[in-house]
Order: structure tokens, then C-alpha cells, then sequence
């Protein structure tokens, strides 16, 4: 257990349903992220958010639309989407602190989306 | 951000020593340098993190030269279960988060 929980593990979803992937967190982290990672692909950042504001969005599709209510949660709403977003979403946290020192990240197990 | 590159991947037998190097000709000042760990379908995993000289935790070791252009995994006498992709990232978490971005990795495969 890294201390990120993601939910649920397995979704799989029509092309027209919408579903939300949840992420949560309760290291005291400030700073979370959203990943895709496709079959046999590295991972590729989506968003970031650090201290609940949006500060990174890779040119992310608007079928997807992260919110994140505060520090310790973090939601993926899903809709409309396509099989080719079929990919495991993994989720992950970590210190954003401004002084010295370095800092690692915590991933999620991640959810296996299968879009059909 | 600087880019890494390390190779697609390598193979070794049970109980061998394995070294992965990953070359990061245009780090900075600021970035540290930082190794993952990624099963199947699992998210990666944190395995260690220095930004000069060696550096040694119960997992693995990391060398890093005086000129910091390149970093050598270390993983002492490896077993099956540390067949993965092994991931090395370079940059500054205290920055943008775009430090946080992985490139290819290297698939380690440990045979009996």
C-alpha cells in the first residue's frame, strides 16, 4: 500500500455512459496527478494539480475533466469517450515544497478502463 | 527538462548484480535524480533518489559521477520478482511538474 487509493480498479463503459475515476490520498500531500498509461506505452502525464489548482494540462481531450475538491482528492469524470482511451489511469501524489530538498512521488494502483 | 535516455531493455540472470545506466547530458543545477519502479499493471514504485556521488538504500544503489550527466542503477543480486520497467527521472520537483514526466524506461527481464 503507497497510501493513494484509487477506485474503482476495473471500469468498463459505453462510448455514450459517463463514469468518474476517484483518487484519494491522506499522506498531507499538495500535489496530485492524473497519468494514462497505454498497453506496453510509458506513461503520459494529463493533469496536475498542486494545492487544488490546476497548474498542468497536457492537451488533454475534453472528455476528460479532472476536478479536484481539495488536497486529499482528486476525480477524473469521464464522457463520451472512445476505445482508443482504453488505458490504465493512474493517479499519484506528492510534496510540492518550495525549499530545500526533493521529494517523490506516491502512485495508485490504478484503474483498468476498458471502453467498449 | 531534461531528457533522459536509457536502454529499451536488458536481461540477467537470478542472483547477478544488474546496472542500469541512464545518460541526462543537460541536467540542471536544481534537478535530482530519481528511479521507479513499475510492475504490470501496477502504478511505479519509488526506489531511489540522489543528487550527487552514491547513494544506498535496503533496495538498490545509485552512482552518479562528479559531471552528473549519467546515473547507474545498482540492484544487488536480483531475483524473478524484480523483472519490471525501470524508470529514471531527472528534474526538481520544486518546479514545474513537469518533472515528474516518464520517458521510456528499461525493461529488466531476470531469468532462472
Amino acid at each position: 500500500e503507497t497510501g493513494v487509493t484509487q477506485t474503482p480498479r476495473h471500469l468498463v463503459m459505453g462510448m455514450t455512459n459517463k463514469k468518474s475515476l476517484k483518487c484519494e490520498q491522506h499522506l498531507g500531500h499538495n500535489a496530485m496527478y492524473w497519468y494514462k498509461q497505454s498497453a506496453k506505452k510509458p506513461l503520459e502525464l494529463m493533469f496536475v494539480y498542486n494545492f487544488k489548482e490546476q497548474t498542468e494540462n497536457n492537451s488533454v481531450p475534453s472528455r476528460f475533466s479532472p476536478e479536484c475538491p481539495n488536497s486529499s482528492h482528486l476525480f477524473l469524470h469521464l464522457h463520451t469517450l472512445q476505445p482508443e482511451d482504453s488505458a490504465l489511469y493512474l493517479c499519484a501524489s506528492s510534496y510540492k515544497i518550495s525549499t530545500v530538498g526533493n521529494t517523490e512521488a506516491f502512485f495508485g494502483q490504478g484503474t483498468r478502463l476498458t471502453v467498449v | 527538462l531534461a531528457k533522459t535516455t536509457q536502454p529499451i531493455s536488458m536481461d540477467s540472470y537470478e542472483g547477478q548484480e544488474v546496472n542500469i545506466t541512464c545518460s541526462h547530458n543537460n541536467i540542471a543545477t536544481n534537478d535530482y535524480i530519481t528511479w521507479y519502479q513499475q510492475f504490470p499493471s501496477q502504478g511505479p514504485r519509488f526506489i531511489i533518489q540522489g543528487y550527487k556521488t552514491k547513494v544506498t538504500n535496503e533496495v538498490a544503489s545509485l552512482f552518479i559521477p562528479a559531471d552528473r550527466k549519467s546515473s547507474t542503477l545498482s540492484l544487488p543480486r536480483v531475483s524473478l520478482s524484480d523483472t519490471a520497467v525501470y524508470y529514471c527521472l531527472v528534474g526538481d520537483l520544486r518546479g514545474s511538474a513537469r518533472q515528474l514526466t516518464f520517458g521510456s524506461g528499461t525493461q529488466l527481464t531476470v531469468l532462472p
